[in-house]
């Protein structure tokens, strides 16, 4: 299984853009990238997700590196609701057809700053 | 929109006590299902997984057991409650033509 290795921890400023960093140097051709992220006592929320292409929604964007080693999370605007734990997961497929396993790892925790 | 709900929101249990957590999920047909549990500053830990009603795959050896008795239904028991079952304990679904879970708002449990 590939493993993800991301900062413990990272400030950024209100309004400017937070970039993520995540390490996947045994990731594997057909396994995808995907960020999530966990506010405070709450359900982890999807955020993006790639295989190798660079893709934009209307959350963030993710910049995956072109030997797939590694990828950066854009948050081009950051604000205060921003502030989460944001985790790096590259997909593992699960025994059995039909369904896969999140690996989350401890993630970095943003602090978004006023 | 799809929609899932989790009840209930926090649960406090003595040990030796059954427990029962429910999860369903609206707007959709067919997901896949899954429960997490996340221990105090740890990760997620995938327990129970589901493609189908009555469809169970566990991933860890544990004091827990799942249930589906309905499509959109996913239910977490235990018999009797460790003290280590305290958690946040999270259901996910996934509709099998995507590959994006999409979890519920957690239940934290706290046995003492």
């Amino acid at each position: 299984d590939a493993k993800t290795t991301q900062p413990p921890s990272m400030d950024c400023a209100e309004g400017r853009a937070a970039n993520l960093p995540c390490n996947h140097s045994t990731i594997s051709g057909n396994e995808y990238v995907y960020w999530y992220r966990q506010i405070h006592s709450q359900g982890p929320q999807y955020i993006i997700h790639g295989l190798k292409n660079n893709e934009t929604n209307e959350m963030a964007s993710l910049i995956i590196t072109e030997d797939r080693k590694s990828s950066t999370l854009i948050l081009p605007h950051a604000t205060l609701r921003d502030t989460a734990v944001y985790y790096c997961i590259v997909r593992v497929a699960l025994s059995g057809a039909g369904s896969y396993q999140l690996t989350f790892g401890k993630g970095t925790k943003l602090s978004v700053i006023p | 929109s799809q929609t899932i709900h989790q009840w209930p929101a926090t649960l406090v249990q003595p040990v030796g006590s059954p427990l029962s957590l429910e999860c369903t999920v609206e707007g959709t047909s067919n997901p896949n299902l899954y429960w997490y549990r996340q221990a105090a500053g740890r990760g997620l830990q995938l327990l129970f997984y589901s493609v189908g009603i009555g469809q169970i795959s566990s991933e860890v050896p544990q004091n827990l057991s799942a249930s589906r008795p309905q499509d959109r239904q996913f239910i977490l028991s235990s018999k009797k409650l460790l003290l280590s079952d305290s958690g946040f304990y999270l259901c996910a679904w996934r509709v099998a033509s995507t590959d994006t879970q999409y979890f519920g708002p957690g239940t934290r449990l706290t046995v003492l």
